[in-house]
């Protein structure tokens, strides 16, 4: 099975300031079919995860301009150039390309 | 309005059986790949199953192949999951959520507890 690891597992933020998450791959998430299924979700506290990035870096509906991702084949990063206050929560990477679909662990911001 | 809304979790005896349900509206149900999504209490989250939109193949996580079954019924817009020989390991809320390879809509959750 595809295990992602990321980092760190819990990131305190200051409110304005940019913040960053990493994702790890122990194999290439690269499909044969040129895509790269890499997800990234946003889950409040009681609340569901939300969709906020699909295949590496393109934003979903409604998803505001300041989260970004990049990365490819085993490595994948997560960016928000300002933190603002309802971005506090978890952050999970989930990988597509193979089954089983796997979350990685999950890292908390925190402000 | 997308919107995905699960029901039928609950407390059952370890054993025992449950099977939910997650009614959908908002979009043509019968061409999208469905998925269950499940998140123990204070924990991550952990893919269950998918399922294709006719219904013919599911993928299911190593843990509960051959204890859950997922099906569909395009009629009705609905998708389902037979659990069954539930363990307090499959304690946890289960998402319901549209698409396989990228969960974009997800519901509430419905909350099941094995527990004698």
């Amino acid at each position: 099975d595809v295990v992602l690891t990321q980092a760190p597992l819990s990131s305190p933020v200051t409110l304005g300031q940019p913040a960053s998450i990493s994702c790890r791959s122990n194999q290439s998430l690269a499909h044969p079919d040129g895509n790269t299924f890499l997800n990234w979700f946003h889950q409040r506290p009681g609340q569901p995860p939300r969709l906020l990035l699909y295949k590496i870096s393109n934003r979903f509906s409604g998803v505001p301009d300041r989260f970004s991702g990049s990365g490819a084949g085993t490595e994948f990063t997560l960016k928000i150039s300002r933190v603002e206050a309802e971005d506090v929560g978890v952050y999970y990477c989930m990988q597509a390309t193979y089954f089983p679909l796997t979350f990685g662990g999950g890292t908390k911001v925190e402000i | 309005e997308v919107q995905v809304v699960e029901s039928g979790g609950g407390l059952v005896q370890p054993g025992g059986s449950l099977t939910l349900s997650c009614k959908a509206s908002g979009f043509d149900f019968s061409t999208y790949w469905m998925s269950w999504i499940r998140q123990a209490p204070g924990k991550g989250l952990e893919w269950v199953a998918t399922i294709k939109p006719d219904g013919s193949e599911s993928n299911y996580v190593d843990s509960v192949m051959g204890r859950f079954t997922a099906s569909r019924d395009n009629a009705k817009n609905s998708f389902y999951l037979q659990m069954s020989s539930l363990a307090a390991e499959d304690t946890a809320r289960y998402y319901c959520a549209r698409r396989g390879y990228t969960p974009d809509h997800w519901g509430q959750g419905t909350l099941v507890i094995v527990s004698s």
